[in-house]
């Protein structure tokens, strides 16, 4: 596609249910990150993708969170048990993905997640 | 651990120069990144370094001293649109690949 794209945009649920979010990234990106930015913070790395599988997952913040990547492409980013402090943006973003290269990202423009 | 420090908030003129400040220290370093965020969009990309100096761009430039963990953004003949957040990131190599990992951001409001 022309650019990062995620779904939903915005999605509210209730305490205790799991979600799913979902990043399409940038047709032949490789690399494939997801980020999370709380009100007024930064963005906080969670995972990236490397084709499908998974080289750093080391900021995934419990086993509540969880994420796959199929066909090198699109990613799903599942939350289980929502709890309300899981209520932030979650930003996907991708790159070319050469390995040792320094490459910037392309971000989307997120999923507002409302837990109540 | 790795910490990147910016200025929460700045405020300045139509027409002025601002600098944004971002100090790191970080547990490796393969470049720097600035990124623009209006409120509700996705990060835009504004620049990159690796050596130390001034990198400039049209009305943006940016500075990096690797020896100090230190660097700035330089916007010149602000605009109402300037208003945005921008966010400061350390690139790291971890696992064969870089990953970026973002200060907390500065929120510039640029009034009339």
């Amino acid at each position: 596609g022309a650019g990062v794209s995620q779904s939903p945009s915005n999605k509210v649920t209730e305490k205790g249910k799991d979600v799913e979010l979902r990043c399409d990234p940038i047709s032949g990106h490789t690399a494939l990150y997801w980020y999370r930015q709380s009100l007024g913070q930064g963005l906080e790395f969670l995972i990236y993708f490397q084709g499908n599988s998974a080289p750093d997952k080391s900021g995934l913040p419990s086993d509540r969170f969880s994420a796959e990547r199929t066909g090198g492409s699109v990613s799903t980013l599942t939350i289980q048990r929502t709890q309300q402090e899981d209520s932030a943006v979650y930003l996907c973003a991708s790159s070319l993905g050469n390995r040792g290269r320094v490459e910037k990202l392309f971000f989307g423009s997120g999923t507002q997640l409302s837990v109540l | 651990g790795q910490n990147i420090d910016q200025p929460t908030e700045m405020t300045a003129t139509e027409g002025a120069i601002v600098q944004i400040n971002c100090t790191y220290q970080t547990s490796g370093f393969n470049g720097l990144f600035w990124y623009q965020q209006h409120a509700g969009e996705a990060p835009t990309f504004l620049s990159y370094n690796v050596l130390d100096g001034l990198e400039e761009k049209g009305r943006f430039s940016s500075f990096l001293s690797r020896s100090k963990g230190y660097s700035y953004l330089l916007l010149k003949e602000l605009q109402m649109k300037d208003s945005a957040s921008y966010l400061c990131a350390v690139s790291l190599f971890s696992g064969g690949y870089n990953k970026l990992i973002f200060g907390a951001g500065t929120r510039l409001a640029v009034h009339p």
